[in-house]
């Protein structure tokens, strides 16, 4: 069964960047009809989409944070990686990694989340 | 980007009820409709993709229907256990985007 965990710094600083990592487990992250996405829900608000990264090095962004963010896949490691740069207070909030799966062509849904982890940005 | 307007924010009803809530997109996005639910504390669950088409596992007092722009997600009798907050996510085109949650309580 697949699975998601995210790992990183719960508490970080103004300024700095934030660096967190998804490990895919029970299957293969280079899967063609797989699509690795960064979700935040920041506290007490909605879902906000971040990004998302294919094994083949394809990504799509939010504009919403314009350069700041970035992801990368290693798949060596079965993982995929958000940086975030240039941290604020907002961004405090709690990430989510999750895959987006094709069910057939043009047809997607976010299938297996993971747990979330929970940033602070803080001095 | 497509903007998705849910309504409503809030709702409160009681076990056995009917519900329903809507999802308006700002262009036509096909069926290109997710519905998730999130309980407190916890992550995101699938239950509709594809407007209409439900997740393995998801009982089936659950159902969304609609297409283009207008889109329903009912829960024909309400159990104790769908008190949560429901979101819509459009994936007709990037960037992803979701409505901004209905939050579901008990009457």
């Amino acid at each position: 069964q697949l699975q998601l965990q995210e790992s990183g710094p719960g508490l970080v600083k103004p300024s700095e960047t934030l660096s967190l990592t998804c490990t895919v487990s029970g299957d293969s992250i280079s899967s063609n009809t797989c699509y690795w996405n960064w979700i935040r829900q920041l506290p007490g608000k909605g879902l906000e989409w971040l990004g998302s990264i294919h094994y083949s090095g394809s990504t799509h962004f939010s504009p919403s944070l314009g350069s700041r963010v970035t992801i990368s896949v290693d798949t060596s490691k079965n993982q995929f990686s958000l940086k975030v740069t240039s941290l604020t207070a907002a961004d405090t909030a709690v990430y989510y990694c999750v895959r987006r799966y094709r069910v057939r062509q043009g047809v997607y849904h976010m299938d297996v989340w993971g747990r979330g982890t929970t940033v602070t940005v803080s001095s | 980007a497509i903007q998705m307007t849910q309504s409503p924010s809030s709702l409160s009803a009681s076990v056995g009820d009917r519900v329903t809530i809507t999802c308006r997109a700002s262009q036509d996005i096909r069926s290109d409709l997710g519905w998730y639910q999130q309980r407190p504390g916890k992550a995101p669950n699938l239950l509709i993709y594809a407007a209409s088409n439900l997740h393995s596992g998801v009982p089936s007092r659950f159902s969304g229907s609609g297409s283009g722009t207008d889109f329903t997600l009912t829960i024909s009798s309400l159990q104790p256990e769908d008190f949560a907050t429901y979101y819509c996510l459009q994936d007709y085109s990037y960037p992803l985007t979701f409505g901004q949650g209905t939050k579901l309580e008990i009457k």
